[in-house]
C-alpha cells in the first residue's frame, strides 16, 4: 500500500468562496493520477485523470494541477456553491497500475 | 456510459453470519473490481474479478474471507464471510475500461454494519 495523503481532511467554506486542498503522493514510479468526487448515498465518479508533469485540468468551476516530480496535486474549487459538498479522492497509479486511494477531503459549502 | 448497480445498498448484519453482494454492469467490461472503505480509512482494493478465473487478492484480503464470483462479464458477487464488527464498511465494485489511466467507474455501495 503506498503512501497517499490528502489534506485537510475535512474543510466548511463559505458559498461563493474558492477553496483548494492537496494530495500528495509518491514522487516515483508515477504513471497517473485520479482525482474522484464522492457524494453522500452516490458512486464516486471520476473527475480528471492526470498523467504528465505540469498538467491542468478543468471542468465548470473545479481544476487540478499536477505535479509529479515533487508528488503533489492541487484540487481547486472556484466560487463554491453547495452542491460541491462530497468527498474528494485521489488516487495514485504507479507502473504495475495499481491504484492507491488517500483517505480524502470532505468539503461542506455552508449557503 | 454503463452503468453499474449493487445490491444491497445497506444491511445490518450479526457477526458470524455472511452477506453476499451483487454488481450488475449494463454492458460487457472486462476488469471488475472490488474495494472497501473501512470508517476513517482510504478506499483500499480487495480484489481484481476475474471472469471464468479465480479472482486475484491483494495483501491483506484471502479467497476464504471474501470469496467472489464472476460468472460473465457484466456481474460479480463479493462475499464477506463470517463477519466480525471490524467487517463494518462500505463495500464497493467497480470496472475500468482499462489499466493505469482509465478511470474508474464505481456502484453506489454498500453499507455494512456487523453487530
Amino acid at each position: 500500500i503506498l503512501n497517499v495523503e490528502q489534506s485537510p481532511q475535512s474543510l466548511h467554506v463559505q458559498e461563493g468562496d474558492s477553496t483548494n486542498f492537496t494530495c500528495s503522493f509518491p514522487s516515483s514510479n508515477f504513471y497517473a493520477l485520479h482525482w474522484y468526487r464522492w457524494e453522500t448515498a452516490k458512486s464516486p465518479e471520476a473527475l480528471f485523470v492526470m498523467t504528465l508533469n505540469g498538467d491542468e485540468k478543468k471542468k465548470g468551476r473545479i481544476s487540478a494541477t499536477l505535479n509529479t516530480k515533487e508528488g503533489y496535486s492541487y484540487l481547486y474549487i472556484k466560487g463554491s456553491q453547495p452542491e460541491d459538498s462530497a468527498t474528494y479522492l485521489c488516487a495514485f497509479i504507479n507502473h504495475d497500475y495499481k491504484l492507491s486511494f488517500g483517505a480524502g477531503t470532505t468539503v461542506t459549502v455552508r449557503a | 456510459s454503463a452503468v453499474i448497480s449493487q445490491k444491497p445498498s445497506r444491511d445490518i448484519c450479526q457477526r458470524g453470519t455472511s452477506l453476499t453482494i451483487q454488481c450488475q454492469v449494463d454492458s460487457q467490461v472486462t476488469m471488475m473490481f472490488w474495494y472497501r472503505q473501512q470508517p476513517g480509512q482510504s478506499l483500499t482494493l480487495i480484489a481484481t474479478a476475474n471472469q471464468g478465473s479465480e479472482a486475484t487478492y491483494e495483501s491483506g484480503f484471502v479467497i476464504d474471507k471474501f470469496p467472489i464470483s464472476r460468472p460473465n462479464l457484466t456481474f460479480s458477487t463479493l462475499t464477506v464471510s463470517n463477519m466480525s464488527p471490524e467487517d463494518s464498511s462500505i463495500y464497493l465494485c467497480s470496472f475500468s475500461l482499462g489499466t493505469g489511466a482509465y478511470e474508474q467507474y464505481f456502484g453506489p455501495g454498500t453499507r455494512l454494519t456487523v453487530t
